[in-house]
């Protein structure tokens, strides 16, 4: 696609409830990643796939939280028996190469309200 | 890890005035990159600058590797330059660290 997409864009879950969270990166694009981002912060790393192998996962905050890009180009980001805490924008963005240095464009995010 | 202090935190413009934002890394970093996010919360990557100075258009940035900051400058600013500024950058692997922002808010 022109660009990366993600659904839903704003998401009301109930407290316990599971949500799931669904990005679509740039076509082609090797590198995915999810951010956390809090109202008036910046964005937080949790993520990081290179094709479908999750390399990074050290910033997912508890173990509620799951992602997954099991055919190396669509990732979910699932959360599980949801708090208010949850509550925040998760962005994911993508990148064409392995290389850190790649340009990392970013979706326009899936807005998460717990109550 | 590494902590990123992004000065300053608020900024209200004239239209058509200059401005400068200034990025602290308590660290070396690699691949620092300046973002823009507007107003419905569309990150975009304005720069890509581990050292050195680009430009683009009424944009500019400026990195200082070795004194670990960074310089994004933006002349005759514009009512569209409103947002928030990231600068973001990792110390080696893909785990990039956003500084907290530089809140723009021109008037028109």
């Amino acid at each position: 696609g022109a660009g990366v997409s993600q659904s839903p864009r704003y998401k009301v879950a109930k407290r316990g409830q599971d949500v799931a969270l669904r990005c679509d990166p740039i076509s082609g694009h090797v590198s995915l990643f999810w951010y956390q981002q809090a109202l008036g912060q910046g964005p937080e790393f949790l993520t990081y796939f290179q094709n479908e192998a999750q390399l990074d996962k050290s910033g997912l905050p508890s173990d509620r939280f799951f992602a997954e890009r099991p055919e190396g180009s669509v990732s979910t980001l699932k959360i599980q028996r949801t708090q208010q805490e949850d509550s925040a924008v998760y962005l994911c963005a993508s990148s064409l190469g392995v290389s850190s240095g790649n340009t990392i464009y970013f979706g326009e995010g899936s807005w998460l309200t717990v109550v | 890890g590494i902590q990123v202090e992004q000065s300053p935190p608020d900024l209200i413009l004239q239209e058509g005035a200059n401005s400068t934002l200034r990025c602290n890394f308590s660290d070396s970093v690699n691949n620092l990159q300046w973002f823009h996010q507007n107003p419905w919360g569309q990150l975009i990557n304005l720069f890509y600058i581990p050292s050195g100075t680009k430009q683009n258009g009424r944009l500019s940035a400026t990195t200082v590797a070795t004194e670990r900051y960074s310089l994004l400058y933006i002349s005759s600013s514009q009512t569209t330059d409103s947002g928030v500024y990231f600068c973001a950058g990792d110390t080696g692997g893909f785990k990039t660290i956003f500084g907290a922002g530089t809140r723009l808010f021109v008037k028109a």
